[in-house]
């Protein structure tokens, strides 16, 4: 057990809905990141916040949106759902910025 | 434009063999280099990790080469066994941004 919390664990919806998918760091954890991982594919970087804060920005389509709350916990939004939007989406956090990232088991989306 | 590039993209060995998986990238600004393993249903966990002013480190039957000029990075597993089948991931790391590279599917055969 990394510690990092997502939920859900899967969810099922169809073409131009909205989701949110949550993640709660490990304790003490201040910098969060959200992955994509398409089937048999690798790790694609969306998003990453610190403490709050924005921090880096990966290959993240204008439809997903993400924030950090002030209790550490974040949240992905994914709107305008495309079939091609389907994946695992993973957080992982870390206590600084450059050190070990621990992930969460994943949400597995999947858009019909 | 992917910033680390992984093979093979699968591998099988028999147990007691040796698994190499190899990486290279482009941006000499990453200076940190952690290799991931994935069992299936699970998030990726650290394995090892480099910093480039190493060129090679060991954790147990688990190696990491480094080789700065050449941009290239490997994880050797030694001794290898059925409970090292999974996928392994290799990354390279830039301030706050990690890159992975595609993935390894490694299969151990008893």
């Amino acid at each position: 057990d990394s510690g990092v919390t997502q939920t859900p664990k899967h969810l099922i919806t169809a073409t131009g809905q909205r989701v949110t998918l949550r993640c709660s760091p490990r304790s003490g954890d201040l910098s969060v990141y959200w992955y994509q991982q398409s089937l048999d594919q690798g790790l694609q970087f969306l998003i990453q916040y610190y403490n709050g804060e924005e921090r880096a920005k990966g290959n993240i389509l204008e439809r997903f949106s993400a924030q950090q709350f002030p209790d550490l916990h974040s949240e992905l939004n994914l709107s305008s759902l495309e079939l091609g939007d389907s994946a695992l989406y993973f957080c992982a956090s870390s206590v600084v910025e450059d050190g070990e990232l621990f992930f969460g088991e994943g949400s597995r989306l999947t858009v019909l | 434009q992917q910033q680390v590039k992984q093979s093979p993209q699968s591998l099988i060995v028999q147990k007691g063999g040796i698994s190499i998986i190899n990486c290279a990238y482009e941006n000499t600004a990453f200076d940190y280099f952690p290799w991931y393993q994935q069992f299936p249903g699970k998030g990726p966990a650290l394995l090892i990790a480099i910093r480039p002013d190493v060129s090679e480190k060991k954790e147990g039957r688990f190696t990491i080469s480094f080789n700065k000029s050449a941009k290239q990075f490997s994880l050797h597993i030694m001794d290898s066994q059925p409970g090292d089948s999974a996928t392994y991931f290799c990354a390279a790391n830039n301030f706050n941004k990690f890159y992975f590279g595609s993935g390894t599917k490694l299969n151990v055969k008893p």
